[in-house]
């Protein structure tokens, strides 16, 4: 079976510092890869995907990810984050047959984000 | 602008009701929706996958009886919790998922359900 590790509950950050969250996966094959963020109260927002190619991804609100087979790793990293980037961030998993959405993702348990002014 | 449209955002009813939670796709027609449930700080779990047409697919667990599910046209799916409990509590989040390669899925903005 699937399964996402997101290793930090909590992290903390300045304001303008950079971010590192990370993310491993256990599938027994590539699976499609994405990174959402939720507000409170709030439904999830797709911060960047990937499914295939250039290993390193693009999202939006300067967000990237970090694609690394051999690590199964697929971290995501902001350069300089904003108090608005505080939230709650799930990285999630979807099987590489699924086309990307036509199955139930697997997500990992988050990682909340504090930034300190 | 929104893609997914879900309602209610929030119900507070007493034990024994039963509640009906829309999912509406707004800018495509959705072949399939899916519905999560999350916990209190804690991670999205699929419940069920909701395909047009056909019945839903419920993940092990959970119970078919309990969380009625209609998917009766491409834009339109529901989650009905019936007899509804304390621990039913929760928050509902729907997704939609357009078709094709490559398309991710695209969430509702959630229904945070309270069982007095």
């Amino acid at each position: 079976a699937q399964s996402v590790t997101q290793p930090d509950i909590h992290i903390t950050v300045s304001e303008g510092a950079s971010l590192e969250l990370r993310c491993n996966y256990s599938y027994g094959a590539t699976p499609y890869l994405f990174w959402y963020v939720q507000s409170p109260g709030q439904g999830l927002q797709l911060l960047l995907k990937y499914f295939s190619g250039d290993t390193l991804v693009q999202g939006i609100k300067g967000f990237e990810a970090e694609f690394k087979r051999s690590q199964s790793s697929f971290n995501l990293r902001k350069p300089s984050v904003h108090w608005s980037d505080a939230a709650e961030y799930f990285c999630a998993v979807a099987p590489i047959y699924s086309g990307g959405g036509a199955d139930g993702l697997t997500f990992g348990k988050g990682t909340h984000l504090i930034i300190q002014p | 602008g929104a893609v997914v449209s879900q309602h209610p955002s929030r119900v507070i009813c007493k034990s024994g009701t039963s509640v009906k939670i829309e999912c509406r796709s707004l800018d495509f027609q959705a072949t399939t929706m899916f519905w999560y449930r999350q916990f209190p700080k804690q991670s999205l779990m699929l419940m069920a996958t909701s395909n047009e047409g056909s019945k839903a697919t419920y993940e092990q667990g959970v119970e078919k009886d309990k969380f009625l599910i209609n998917h009766a046209s491409l834009t339109l799916s529901t989650l009905t919790v019936t007899s509804a409990h304390p621990e039913d509590s929760s928050f509902y989040i729907c997704s939609t998922y357009a078709g094709g390669r490559s398309a991710p899925q695209h969430f509702g903005d959630g229904t945070r359900l309270s069982i007095l």
